[in-house]
């Protein structure tokens, strides 16, 4: 079974530019969550979706948001970029109730 | 917010060494998981512990779930080279709206051949 897919793996924007980022679950997972890995901050939950439907949101600005498809593919788009929003992305994906997260490996974004 | 204090923040250790590990939490969680992390890559999930005081073995990898369901170790017994990377507890409450990861901040290990 193919694992989660996350594209691209690496990104280079600039302030003030926007970004979308990709994530395919394992198939059959329902649940797609997205982290930010810094550093400093270590993994911190952005968002959940679960059926199309944003289930859990973390902690951050509105500039960051995410989206759901029927396929279960999900997508999380950055605008105005800082220079803070560079990190590690990662999403992981779950059947959706009490069960384990699998991570997939991550898109690497870069903002100058 | 749910925070974990993970420790230690990194170890150094000779092959063949056992390596201790663990999490506390200042609330409860339904499950515990453990990853590990190597550079480039996502975490990789290691063990999933569901009921506390569960103890359960992957390998030469050992985690328990505290009975408080507050805390979590891991152990790594007869460590190798290959176990070099971040290991990092997450717990997990599921059920209704609250669906999320929380970690600790990660056990850089390092193994010395």
């Amino acid at each position: 079974k193919a694992g989660v897919t996350q594209t691209p793996r690496y990104l280079i924007k600039t302030r003030g530019q926007q970004v979308t980022l990709s994530c395919s679950p394992i198939s059959g997972h329902r649940s797609v969550s997205w982290y930010q890995q810094t550093p400093g901050q270590g993994l911190q939950f952005l968002f959940e979706y679960f059926s199309e439907t944003q289930r859990n949101k973390g902690n951050f600005p509105g500039r960051f948001s995410g989206r759901q498809f029927s396929n279960s593919r999900s997508e999380m788009n950055v605008s105005t970029l800082e220079l803070g929003d560079s990190a590690l992305y990662l999403c992981a994906s779950s059947l959706g109730y009490t069960d384990e997260q699998f991570f997939g490996p991550g898109t690497r974004l870069t903002v100058l | 917010g749910q925070q974990l204090n993970q420790s230690p923040q990194s170890m150094f250790i000779q092959e063949g060494e056992d390596v201790s590990m663990n999490c506390t939490s200042s609330s409860i969680f339904n499950t515990w998981l453990w990853y590990k992390q190597e550079p480039g890559e996502g975490p990789v999930l290691l063990i999933a512990l569901y009921k506390a005081g569960e103890l359960t073995s992957n390998g030469r990898l050992t985690a328990q779930f505290g009975i408080t369901r507050k805390d979590s170790f891991l152990n790594i017994s007869a460590s190798i080279p290959s176990d070099v990377g971040i290991y990092f507890c997450a717990g997990l409450n599921s059920g209704g709206s609250n669906y999320k990861l929380t970690f600790g901040k990660g056990t850089l290990l390092t193994v010395n051949p």
